[in-house]
């Protein structure tokens, strides 16, 4: 079975630092992929960036970029230029490819920017 | 193009009520996930269909949960004999076939569900 630990339950940065949150997960499949959601206070989840296990290449949107590091199963977050409404919790979430496509998430890490 | 849509957005309940919940995924998409979060936790898979086909639950998923999705457009979620343990936030989810975006589950606001 697939998991994903979060250890950094929360997090606070000051606006327009850069800041990284952490994620590990254990698989043993080659297809899969993985996922930054963002849940910020009362609103819905929204993807933040998503990374395909067999891609090389870190991926990168806009602040946001990932550190994809298959053989130690870690990806990790950062956001640089923090800005308040980057206020939220972030879940780390792995997708096994095939059939169903079922989402595991983290626990999730609580970023807190503070102005 | 309207994204996920949840109906109701809360939803007060005493225990040993039936409830049941909407969700109305983006048009065309014919994947739809249902999730529940409780507080403090990260969101935990249910059960997914395709099209109007079931095609996997979570031992989650007890015999007083049951979801349908007829015609493959909409799909409820209904909980009977609610408990207290049942109060969360329950999560549909769609997902596209053929672009390329289609490995991407795209969220609805939730319901909120408290029972009392």
């Amino acid at each position: 079975a697939q998991t994903v630990t979060q250890s950094q339950p929360e997090m606070s940065v000051q606006e327009a630092e850069t800041v990284t949150l952490s994620c590990t997960y254990d698989t043993s499949e080659n297809n899969y992929y993985l996922f930054w959601y963002k849940q910020p206070p009362s609103r819905q989840m929204i993807l933040v960036i998503r990374q395909e296990a067999y891609k090389q290449q870190n991926a990168t949107e806009n602040r946001f970029s990932v550190n994809f590091q298959k053989a130690a199963k870690s990806f990790s977050l950062k956001i640089s230029d923090s800005q308040l409404g980057d206020t939220a919790m972030y879940f780390c979430a792995f997708m096994k490819g095939g059939a169903t496509n079922k989402l595991i998430f983290g626990t999730g890490t609580l970023l807190a920017v503070q102005p | 193009d309207t994204g996920v849509s949840q109906d109701p957005r809360h939803k007060i309940t005493k225990r040993g009520q039936n409830v049941t919940f909407r969700c109305d995924p983006i048009s065309e998409h014919n994947r739809l996930y249902w999730y529940r979060q409780t507080l403090g936790q990260g969101p935990e898979f249910l059960t997914y269909f395709q099209n109007e086909a079931q095609l996997e639950k979570s031992r989650l998923l007890s015999d007083r949960f049951s979801a349908e999705r007829p015609k493959g457009s909409f799909s409820t979620l209904e909980i009977q004999r609610t408990e207290q343990g049942d109060s969360a936030m329950y999560l549909c989810a769609s997902r596209g076939f053929g672009d390329k975006s289609t490995d991407t589950q795209y969220f609805g606001p939730g319901t909120r569900l408290t029972v009392l």
